[in-house]
Parts: structure tokens; sequence; C-alpha cells
């Protein structure tokens, strides 16, 4: 399967933008990227997916770069409820398209 | 509102008494997960079934077995619990499986202790 690197923690502000970033160089062509967190204490929560082109939803927004190799969570005002684990998910289908959570980012919002 | 959820959510036992954690859903969706979360550690799948098809991850242990008598509910038993199987415990649903675009939805987990 191939894997993403994130970086082990980062911190924010609390009303600024935070820009998650994730680098899986090996993605595949049919790979789709995913994002979920989880909330201390609280089972993971699917953000945002996409295949190659920028997507947008209410929770946040998924930037991929134009080769695929790396992606990135954009939060557009951080609060203080998103700290959280974000986890960078690729997912290619089939009988190998469980979850496979890596280590993920843990984020902190300062006040 | 639609939901996973999972009961209790701190469940405590003794080394070697069985113990069965349960999750229900009212998504109606077809495919229930059950996932293994040690502490400070990113959530692993154990098994799942698809309708009443049991799939079992190939590094899970003989210890964890599971029932799904029906689409709403799902029960992860734990024949012996061992000092090494406390984690937080994470049912999760999905309408299909294999699909690259399917989202799960997760349960606050049940955290399992055991003395």
């Amino acid at each position: 399967d191939a894997k993403t690197t994130q970086p082990n923690s980062m911190e924010s502000n609390e009303e600024e933008p935070v820009h998650l970033p994730c680098n899986h160089s090996t993605i595949s062509g049919t790979d789709y990227i995913h994002w979920y967190r989880q909330l201390p204490s609280q089972g993971p929560e699917y953000v945002i997916h996409g295949l190659t082109s920028n997507v947008n939803n209410r929770m946040a927004s998924l930037a991929i770069a134009e080769d695929r190799k790396s992606s990135t969570l954009i939060l557009h005002r951080a609060t203080l409820r998103d700290a959280a684990v974000y986890y960078c998910i690729l997912r290619d289908g089939g009988s190998q398209g469980n979850l496979i959570f890596g280590k993920g980012t843990k984020l902190s919002v300062k006040p | 509102d639609a939901m996973v959820i999972q009961n209790p959510r701190y469940q405590v036992t003794q080394f070697g008494k069985p113990v069965t954690l349960s999750c229900s859903q009212t998504l109606n969706h077809n495919v229930m997960y059950w996932y293994q979360q040690k502490s400070s550690q990113a959530p692993k799948l154990l098994f799942h079934y698809y309708d009443k098809d049991f799939n079992n991850e190939a590094d899970t242990p003989d210890n964890f077995q599971s029932r799904r008598p029906n689409t709403s509910f799902c029960f992860l038993d734990i024949r012996s619990p061992g000092l090494g199987d406390a984690a937080m415990y994470l049912c999760a649903t999905s309408t299909a499986w294999g699909y690259r675009t399917d989202t799960q939805y997760f349960g606050p987990g049940t955290r399992l202790t055991v003395l």
C-alpha cells in the first residue's frame, strides 16, 4: 500500500488558517486521498477526499499537487474545536480498500 | 440523527474474563467494522462484516471474535482478555466495501480496561 508522511504535530492560533501537509510520493493513479480527524476521546470523523482536483466542503478544503505526490488540508479559520489528530489516508479500493491509519498530525489550537 | 452508537463507553474487565462490546447503527449501512486503538497509536482494523459475511484481518488474534445478528447490531467478543488488550475499541460503518470513495462513520468508542 502507498504510504503517507505527515508532521507529528502542528500548532495554530484560533481564527487563523491552518495548512496541514501530507506527502504521498508513491501514490498510484487510482488512489484517492482521504482525510479523517479524531477529536480527543472520540472516534475518527471523515473530513474530505479527492483524486486530482482541489475539493471544498463545509469543513475544509483539500489542495492536491499537480503531480499528486503531496496534498494539503486547509482549515480556513481554526477554532478550538478543531484541535485533533488529522489523518491523511490513501485508498485504492478493492480488497485493499481498507482505511489504513498512519500516525497523523496532532493539531493544537491556541486561543 | 442517524448515528453509530457504542455501549458502554467505558468497560472494565478482569484478566481472562470474557467481555462483549456492542455497537449499533441507525444508518442502515451494509458494512460494519471493528478497530482497536491503543494509547497514542492509530486505529487498526480487526475485522469487518459485509452484510453477514465476516472478514478477519490476517493479524487479528484468535482471542477476538465478532457477531452480527442483524443489520443494526454488531458485537466484539474478547474471549480471554489480556493486559495487552486494553485499548479503545471503535466501531464504524459504511455503505459499501472496497470503494475508493466511500466514507466510514465511526462511533465514539469503548475504552476497555483490563485489571
